[in-house]
């Protein structure tokens, strides 16, 4: 079966640039997640879109951007990179609200 | 934490043993999500179980989940070293957003 496609899986950056995460929805899926998971930390919610509107905002700082595309693909823009930004980003799916949600891969981003 | 607990915050059994986890939650839910993660790895979702069901069964797992004492339990049955790994539980608040625990690094001892 399709699963959640994220690009790219590991990035390295320097501080003050910028990085642009890419999200594949599985087929179907009109619902996407960000989340950001530090060193030893849980995931956290950052931002989420369903049928290509925000539809929900967590701790993403005002540096980061994102949106979801006519093909329900999403991209999370980072701008000004600080080294606390280094984590794993998720990207998650589903079939609508409150429904089972499935990770991608993640990407890793080191901002050095 | 803004979920809440994960109780144990680390556990290693035997292959073979059960092994139990559990988890506690602030808010009403719509539903409650488990999921496994290996190091550095993605998180892989196991089970959804709804505001409205007390028990459900996938595999060698078992989830319950107690509303009223805002709390959910995963049980892993006869254990192999595969199952190693950081267990989540992930908490639906009616936003479109999941709220995790810390989570629970089981080690399972061969």
């Amino acid at each position: 079966a399709a699963g959640v496609i994220q690009s790219p899986r590991h990035l390295i950056k320097e501080k003050r640039e910028t990085a642009t995460l890419k999200c594949y929805p599985i087929p179907r899926h009109d619902t996407v997640y960000w989340y950001q998971q530090g060193p030893g930390q849980d995931p956290q919610f950052l931002i989420s879109f369903y049928e290509k509107m925000q539809s929900d905002k967590g701790s993403i700082p005002d540096r980061f951007s994102a949106q979801q595309f006519s093909d329900y693909h999403s991209e999370l823009n980072m701008s000004s990179l600080e080294l606390g930004d280094s984590a794993l980003y998720f990207c998650a799916s589903s079939p609508g609200p409150s429904y089972e949600q499935y990770f991608g891969p993640g990407t890793r981003l080191t901002v050095t | 934490s803004q979920q809440g607990e994960e109780d144990p915050q680390a556990l290693s059994i035997q292959e073979g043993e059960n092994a139990t986890m559990n988890c506690s939650y602030k808010t009403s839910i719509n539903n409650l999500q488990w999921y496994r993660q290996n190091s550095g790895r993605g998180l892989v979702h196991l089970i959804l179980i709804r505001s409205n069901e007390r028990e459900k069964h996938s595999g060698r797992l078992r989830v319950t989940l107690d509303t009223s004492k805002k709390s959910s339990s995963l049980l892993i049955t006869a254990s192999r070293a595969a199952d190693t790994a950081s267990y989540f539980c992930a908490t639906d608040q009616g936003a479109q957003k999941l709220v995790f625990g810390q989570g629970t690094r089981l080690t399972i001892n061969p």
